[in-house]
């Protein structure tokens, strides 16, 4: 079964670091996510992104945020100036069309811890 | 704003049935999902209902749907030790998933 794919599956960093959060979506899918869990609180949505442009974004992602596709296969978010509290586990996610009926394929995560 | 309620803990013995709940506010929300996350895994769809359905039944698992009371919940029949995981509930807003804060079930021998 296709999956979405996210690389690392955690990374530590220094505060104030940039770090960049690796995804390879299934091969055929359209629309692409990033959402994220602080630890024991609720999924967020972040962004959306399709046809090479942000659909959606949430409060959450301000100005230190970014999303790229960079060569068709990958999407990434980047996070110029990590603060302690983007601490998180972060979730890409995405899916052929805005398929509704059958939601999104996430991918297993990966868990961002700024020191 | 959109907001998606759940009970954070849920304790079964082997073989018994759980009963999940959730509540959320957006009455326009057309799709309400389940997804189960187990340890160190991602997000895994596990059933959806639309909005106009009362229920939907799909194996081991049963959604039943009160939109009057904007109230959702799963129930997993003959629960097993692997059905152990976070249960989150989620209504879609345009493009986005607004997801509850997960219900831990702990299933028991």
């Amino acid at each position: 079964e296709p999956e979405v794919t996210q690389t690392p599956s955690h990374q530590v960093t220094q505060m104030g670091q940039e770090v960049i959060l690796r995804c390879v979506p299934i091969s055929n899918h359209l629309y692409f996510y990033w959402y994220r869990q602080i630890l024991g609180q609720k999924v967020e949505f972040l962004v959306s992104f399709y046809n090479n442009e942000i659909s959606e974004k949430s409060e959450i992602f301000d100005d230190q945020f970014s999303v790229e596709r960079p060569d068709g296969s990958n999407f990434t978010l980047k996070i110029r100036s990590t603060k302690l509290e983007d601490s998180a586990m972060y979730f890409c996610a995405s899916s052929a069309s805005l398929d509704r009926v059958h939601g999104y394929t996430f991918g297993s995560g990966t868990r961002l811890t700024v020191v | 704003g959109e907001d998606v309620e759940q009970s954070l803990f849920l304790s079964v013995r082997e073989g018994d049935s759980s009963v999940i709940n959730c509540t959320y506010t957006d009455s326009s929300s057309t799709y309400l999902y389940w997804y189960k996350q187990e340890p160190g895994a991602g997000l895994q769809l596990l059933t959806y209902i639309f909005s106009n359905m009362d229920m939907k039944q799909d194996q081991r698992l049963t959604v039943l749907l009160n939109k009057k009371d904007k109230h959702l919940s799963l129930r997993i029949a003959d629960t097993q030790t692997g059905d152990s995981a976070i249960y989150f509930c989620a209504e879609m807003n345009t493009d986005k998933l607004i997801f509850g804060t997960g219900t831990r079930l702990q299933v028991f021998p």
